[in-house]
């Protein structure tokens, strides 16, 4: 059974540009959870999915970060204008029950 | 403010030695996970710890778990250079989301 994959491992872009990051879960699991872990400090919380509602944005930083999850299925984080703080790693994490989080490899996002 | 305190914040320590970390949460939780991030990776999930449990043993990993003092530790025994890496831990949010600590970057020199 395949894990939870992200898509790029790594994105460089320059300040005001736009980036997208993808998160496909593992197949079957409803809750779609993204986390970043900026400039080595704590992993913090962004927002959960439950298939294609969004149950719970209190941790997106501001409205330059746009999650979208299309048909409950794979889902999506733009950020639009990247900024410098915007820098750092953004996890996301699948899971059928709530203890139960599978995290994908992660994308690498840095904003020169 | 976060749950899930760590300290120490950097831990270095030779290969042979063990690495113990600590961390503090401050509501009730019906489990604690341990989590590690090799440096530019993915997280790898280490060990779930549940509220009614006080130690729990995997391989070269030994966590326990007080929870009249809200905190949890993770001990590595016998330390080899590919445990370098941060270690977390985290208690569950409302709705399943995951709260971790600041983590504990662990150096194991060789």
């Amino acid at each position: 059974e395949a894990g939870v994959t992200q898509f790029p491992s790594h994105s460089v872009i320059e300040k005001g540009q736009t980036v997208t990051l993808r998160c496909d879960p593992i197949s079957g699991h409803d809750n779609l959870y993204w986390y970043r872990r900026v400039m080595g400090k704590e992993i913090k919380f962004l927002l959960h999915f439950v298939k294609e509602s969004k149950q719970d944005e209190s941790g997106m930083p501001n409205n330059r970060f746009l999650a979208e999850r299309t048909g409950g299925t794979y889902s999506t984080l733009k950020v639009q204008p990247a900024e410098l703080e915007d820098s750092g790693v953004y996890f996301c994490a699948s899971s059928q029950e709530w203890n139960e989080q599978f995290f994908g490899p992660g994308t690498r996002l840095t904003v020169l | 403010s976060q749950q899930g305190e760590e300290d120490p914040q950097a831990l270095s320590i030779q290969e042979g030695e063990n690495a113990t970390m600590n961390c503090s949460y401050k509501t009730s939780i019906n489990n604690l996970q341990w989590y590690r991030q090799n440096s530019g990776r993915g997280l790898v999930h280490l060990i779930l710890i549940r509220s009614n449990e006080r130690e729990k043993h995997s391989g070269r990993l030994r966590v326990t778990l007080d929870t009249s003092k809200k905190s949890s530790s993770l001990l590595i025994t016998a330390s080899r250079a590919a445990d370098t890496a941060s270690y977390f831990c985290a208690t569950g949010g409302p709705g399943g989301k995951l709260i971790f600590g600041q983590g504990t970057e662990l150096s194991v020199k060789p």
